[in-house]
């Protein structure tokens, strides 16, 4: 079946430090792939949708240049957080979509990211 | 607004017998509804959907049932298995790019 792969899938550093997740699609081409975010025992908050060969939309209340997102082709799109403070710390979650828009959406299997 | 919404945080269910999850929406533009389950520190895996053309969709142990007039979807799990016992989460796509909006989940618990 389709795959979505994370990178990495934990991530400990200091404050200050710019993070940078990919999130690959590994048998499908995806024109689209959402970024979430979910905190404890909470839902998946989409951040944003990034759409290849463009700029990423995102999500009102959250910070593009914060959050930058970049989808440089078919099969990989990043998420860097920079600048992170202990209040970025979450899980986030990436996933894909076949470039025909067919659901079911893909997902990564998150990473979880601590900031000190 | 919360136009996806899973009103039970949790439910406890004894092995072999049935699991029924519960989620409501608000939004009637929805026209495809799906079910992802998902363990601690992993990303959800897509279980089952249905499209609002229809009723019911089965697949094997999965049913997923759908009550336009009421604006609610159930997941069925029978028999349920301990390893069913995970975070279940309905969600409907919508926007241009089909985004997904998730509701707050349902942990499932299935006790041997």
């Amino acid at each position: 079946g389709a795959v979505v792969s994370q990178h990495p899938s934990r991530v400990i550093c200091k404050s200050g430090t710019s993070v940078k997740i990919e999130c690959r699609s590994l048998d499908f081409q995806a024109t689209t792939m959402f970024w979430y975010r979910q905190f404890p025992k909470q839902s998946l908050m989409l951040m944003a949708t990034s759409n290849e060969g463009s700029k990423a939309t995102y999500e009102q209340g959250v910070e593009k240049d914060k959050f930058l997102i970049n989808h440089a082709s078919l099969t990989l799109s990043t998420l860097t957080v920079t600048s992170a403070h202990p209040e970025d710390s979450s899980f986030y979650i990436c996933s894909a979509r076949d470039t025909l828009g067919n659901q079911p959406q893909h997902f990564g299997d998150g990473t979880r990211l601590s900031i000190l | 607004d919360q136009q996806v919404k899973q009103n039970s945080p949790s439910l406890s269910v004894q092995e072999g017998r049935i699991s029924i999850l519960n989620c409501d929406y608000t939004n009637s533009m929805f026209d495809y509804f799906l079910w992802y389950k998902k363990y601690p520190a992993e990303g959800p895996t897509f279980l089952i959907s249905i499209s609002s053309i229809k009723d019911k969709n089965e697949d094997g142990r999965f049913t997923v049932f759908l009550n336009k007039s009421a604006k609610h979807l159930s997941l069925h799990i029978v028999p349920s298995q301990p390893g069913d016992s995970a975070v279940y989460f309905c969600a409907a796509p919508s926007g241009s790019a089909r985004q997904l909006t998730f509701g707050s989940g349902t942990q499932l618990t299935v006790l041997p």
